[in-house]
């Protein structure tokens, strides 16, 4: 039990097109998930938590009109990437809360922009 | 804000001695604390979660301990294996929001 998806894994895309990442919890409902990037040997940031029904909220420094996040329903959050740029490459992972609060992770989507 | 802080940031290890992984945190007022494993390229595996009001949780090889007043836990991996050989990172909860240690690196040698 406890499974979160990402979709897709992998991105590859030119310079100011966007990017949408899926975020499932396929077998719990979610009404809280969040949102997460990674560079290369360093550990995971918070960019934002997406509440089921309402806005998201984001960590400072986060631009909310670049990344773009939605959570139409207790199992999908999506996070849209706007006109991204090479420095938005990245390793992007969502999380969902499961009852006693335990974050479950998703595999991770790895986005490049060329 | 939650500082969580784990050292060392790598380990290499031989097949079969214990490992000790410690983390540490800045607010005691921590709702819980997560145990994850990191294989390179890959999502977070969860291992080990400890609640506030816990000392301590065990699964198969894994034991970790939380000490709220010292602001610490430490994870303990009993005789590792080269399979082992992964990122640890651990996460402290405050206001639902998970903050991260950079994590230590581990290689088991075969």
């Amino acid at each position: 039990g406890a499974v979160v998806s990402q979709h897709p894994s992998r991105v590859i895309c030119k310079s100011g097109t966007s990017v949408k990442i899926e975020c499932r919890s396929l077998d719990f409902q979610a009404t809280t998930m969040f949102w997460y990037r990674q560079f290369p040997k360093q550990s995971l940031m918070l960019m934002a938590t997406s509440n089921e029904g309402s806005k998201a909220t984001y960590e400072q420094g986060v631009e909310k009109d670049k990344f773009l996040i939605n959570h139409a329903s207790l199992t999908l959050s999506t996070l849209t990437v706007t006109s991204a740029h090479p420095e938005d490459s990245s390793f992007y992972i969502c999380s969902a809360n499961g009852q006693t609060n335990e974050q479950f992770f998703g595999p991770g989507t790895r986005l490049t922009v060329l | 804000k939650q500082e969580v802080t784990q050292i060392p940031a790598a380990l290499s290890v031989p097949e079969g001695e214990n490992l000790v992984l410690n983390c540490s945190f800045t607010d005691s007022a921590i709702y819980n604390l997560q145990w994850f494993r990191q294989d390179p390229g890959k999502g977070l595996t969860s291992l080990l979660l400890i609640q506030s009001s816990q000392r301590e949780q065990t699964s198969g090889r894994l034991n970790a301990s939380l000490d709220k007043s010292s602001g610490r836990s430490t994870l303990y991996i009993a005789a590792s294996q080269p399979g082992d050989s992964a990122t640890y990172l651990c996460a402290g909860t405050n206001d639902y929001k998970l903050s991260f240690g950079a994590g230590t690196t581990v290689t088991v040698r075969a």
